[in-house]
């Protein structure tokens, strides 16, 4: 089975610090890897996503299949970037997975002024 | 934002009662899930559907039901509820393909 592991519960940088968001997978097949953020009492929103390797809000993040790893990094953070970050799995094309993910347990980022 | 609303948005029960939470979406996605949010667990899936009366168990669905008689509208029911099951709940909806979820706003529901 599956499963996505964020090692930091809580992670506290000052304004205009490099962060850097831990997030490893154990997934037998292909994954689809995604970075979702949920500010205060919001909804989740997607961040970023493996596949289309955009930079969103300044952050950015590889797959790394040798070490099943998927960082958040963004090189100066802001205090708006406070939230709480999910990294999630969804298996593979070609499989029957309707689009289920597989969430990490969430790093709660606070960025001080 | 994607049309998916969540009602109630707040709700406190007895433990023993039944519970209903509702997901309703306009934008026509195939495929709705049911997640519980608590901390130190993320985001945990509780059921799922796939089609219109086509469901299925998520990683936690003991003490969950679900059912989805239209393409719009996923329920949720706690059929006796306990208070293990004070959570925030999430219903997401996604489209067939590499497509991505979106969430609705949560329910907080307290079991006292």
């Amino acid at each position: 089975a599956q499963r996505v592991t964020q090692p930091e519960k809580l992670l506290s940088v000052f304004k205009g610090a490099p962060v850097e968001l831990k997030c490893n997978y154990s997934y037998s097949g292909s994954p689809e890897l995604f970075w979702y953020v949920q500010y205060s009492r919001q909804r989740l929103q997607l961040l970023l996503r493996h596949i289309s390797r955009e930079s969103i809000k300044g952050f950015t993040a590889d797959l790394n299949k040798g070490e099943t790893s998927f960082h958040l990094k963004k090189p100066f953070a802001q205090e708006e970037d406070s939230a709480m970050y999910y990294c999630a799995l969804k298996e593979g094309a070609g499989g029957t997975s309707y689009g289920k993910l597989t969430f990490g347990q969430g790093t709660i980022l606070t960025v001080h002024p | 934002d994607a049309g998916i609303t969540q009602s109630p948005r707040h709700k406190v029960t007895e433990t023993g009662t039944p519970v209903t939470l509702r997901c309703h979406q306009t934008e026509n996605h195939r495929y709705m899930y049911w997640y519980r949010q608590d901390p130190g667990h993320g985001l945990r899936l509780i059921h799922y559907s796939y089609g219109v009366k086509d469901t299925d168990k998520g990683e936690v669905s003991d003490g969950y039901s679900v059912s989805r008689s239209k393409t719009e509208d996923f329920l949720l029911t706690l059929e006796s509820a306990t208070s293990s099951q004070t959570s925030v709940y999430f219903c997401a909806i996604s489209g067939v393909g590499n497509t991505e979820a979106f969430f609705g706003q949560g329910t907080r529901l307290t079991v006292v």
